[in-house]
């Protein structure tokens, strides 16, 4: 079946810096989306690409998908305490309507 | 976007008993999912409810262990049955395809989460 693999689990920071969290599809995917998840909160969702090379930007956050369509990643420029959370790369797949959801990488902000 | 209400929030559950959860949307919507995140993990599907008939439950989730109804658009349940400690996880519910909304772009809304321990 379909797997998405996301890199790293874990990262900490110091605020103000950069951060990017990379997501692998082991399948081409027909789009890509981003969900935060706060501690103790619930997944919410960020952004959604489609398109073989698209970026999208958000503030603070960039978000690419790869020209195969297998990879995507998320950049957030200058981090901050609110930025604190786990960020989830979602593949859907060609074939069928169902998400595939990374593991996630859990940012943690030192102020 | 969409309001997902879930209940029990959180509930201490005895080993062998059953427990049920609901998901009401303020929304009518096509697609309902019911999600396990185990701590510290990512989310894994157990299964599509399906409006008026059987859900649809993903490799490794049974409808013995984890029966769901969906008896109209806003409304669904998830019953965790004969609980282990290995059923110990937050238990999401999540809606797609909000109808009557203008543009739907595949984004999944989730409730706030069932958070199920069992002793």
């Amino acid at each position: 079946g379909q797997q998405v693999m996301q890199i790293p689990q874990y990262q900490h920071v110091q605020e103000g810096e950069d951060f990017t969290t990379y997501c692998n599809s082991s399948t081409t995917l027909s789009n890509i989306q981003w969900y935060k998840q706060r501690p103790g909160g619930h997944p919410v969702f960020l952004i959604q690409l489609v398109k073989s090379g698209e970026v999208k930007k958000q503030k603070r956050l960039t978000f690419q998908f790869g020209e195969a369509k297998k990879n995507s990643s998320l950049h957030i420029t200058a981090t901050q305490t609110t930025d604190v959370g786990t960020y989830f790369c979602a593949g859907r797949q060609s074939s069928n309507y169902k998400l595939t959801f990374g593991k996630g990488t859990l940012l943690t902000v030192n102020p | 976007s969409a309001v997902i209400s879930q209940k029990p929030s959180r509930d201490i559950c005895q080993r062998g008993t059953s427990l049920t959860i609901q998901c009401q949307v303020d929304s009518q919507v096509t697609m309902m999912f019911w999600y396990r995140q185990q701590p510290g993990q990512s989310l894994t599907l157990i299964a599509t409810a399906n409006q008026g008939s059987e859900a649809t439950y993903e490799s490794g989730f049974v409808i013995d262990k984890f029966p769901i109804s969906r008896p109209n658009l806003t409304f669904s349940t998830l019953t965790v049955s004969n609980m282990s400690p290995e059923d110990s996880s937050i238990y999401l519910c999540s809606v797609e395809d909000i109808q009557g909304r203008a543009t739907n772009t595949g984004e999944l809304f989730f409730g706030e989460g069932s958070r199920l321990t069992v002793l």
